[in-house]
């Protein structure tokens, strides 16, 4: 099992492009998330999913889409980047009825 | 919504001393879980939690729930290099609108000297 894998591993972006974080899991579970990571402020929750074809948001949402059409995947789309978004982007997942989280190696996105 | 808060922020300590670091919330959880983040990794989960006053071990580390509900203490003993990294405390959310989110503190920062 490759667990999760998050695409790309580094991403520089202008002020205004719009890019797709990928996340993809091969354990079958059905909660997915979404967390940006900023030096001490620990993990946020952008976004999260419970299963495919629901979404549903976190504590810091604007400024990010997510959609959840398969299982496995769970991409996150910047729609206009902004500098305040250049932050570490971590997908993780886990099954229904346990607590523990497997998370993804990060995004390290810079915005310009 | 609910915070959790760790201390303390960081720690500089000597190969072979014992640490410890603690997590408060100004409202319950029924679950406490205790992950480490290497540098450049992802958090890795330690210790999970889930009884008021549960005393739970992983090699040299131990953790408790606390008897209010409202912390949790991790320890670990002996410390090595290789316990470098941040450590982070979290919960899944006990208010109604939020069971299906799990809640990170901002992490304590661990440094061992050789």
């Amino acid at each position: 099992n490759a667990g999760v894998t998050q695409t790309p591993k580094f991403q520089v972006l202008k002020t205004g492009q719009s890019m797709t974080l990928q996340c993809a899991q091969d354990m079958n579970h059905e909660y997915m998330s979404w967390y940006r990571q900023d030096p001490g402020m620990g993990l946020r929750l952008i976004h999260y999913s419970v299963g495919a074809g629901i979404t549903d948001q976190g504590e810091v949402p604007n400024g990010y889409n997510v959609s959840r059409s398969t299982t496995e995947d769970f991409p996150l789309r910047l729609l206009s980047a902004a500098p305040s978004q250049t932050s570490v982007y971590f997908c993780a997942s886990r099954e229904q009825n346990y607590n523990e989280q497997f998370f993804g190696p990060g995004t390290r996105l810079t915005v310009l | 919504g609910q915070q959790l808060n760790q201390s303390p922020q960081s720690m500089f300590i000597q190969e072979g001393e014992d640490v410890s670091m603690n997590c408060t919330s100004s409202s319950i959880f029924n679950t406490w879980l205790w992950y480490k983040q290497d540098p450049g990794e992802g958090p890795v989960l330690l210790i999970a939690l889930y009884k008021a006053g549960e005393l739970t071990s992983n090699g040299r580390l131990t953790a408790q729930f606390g008897i209010t509900r409202k912390d949790s203490f991790l320890n670990i003993s002996a410390s090595i290099p290789s316990d470098v990294g941040i450590y982070f405390c979290a919960g899944p959310s006990t208010m109604k609108t939020s069971y299906d989110k799990v809640i990170f503190g901002p992490g304590t920062s661990l440094s061992v000297i050789p």
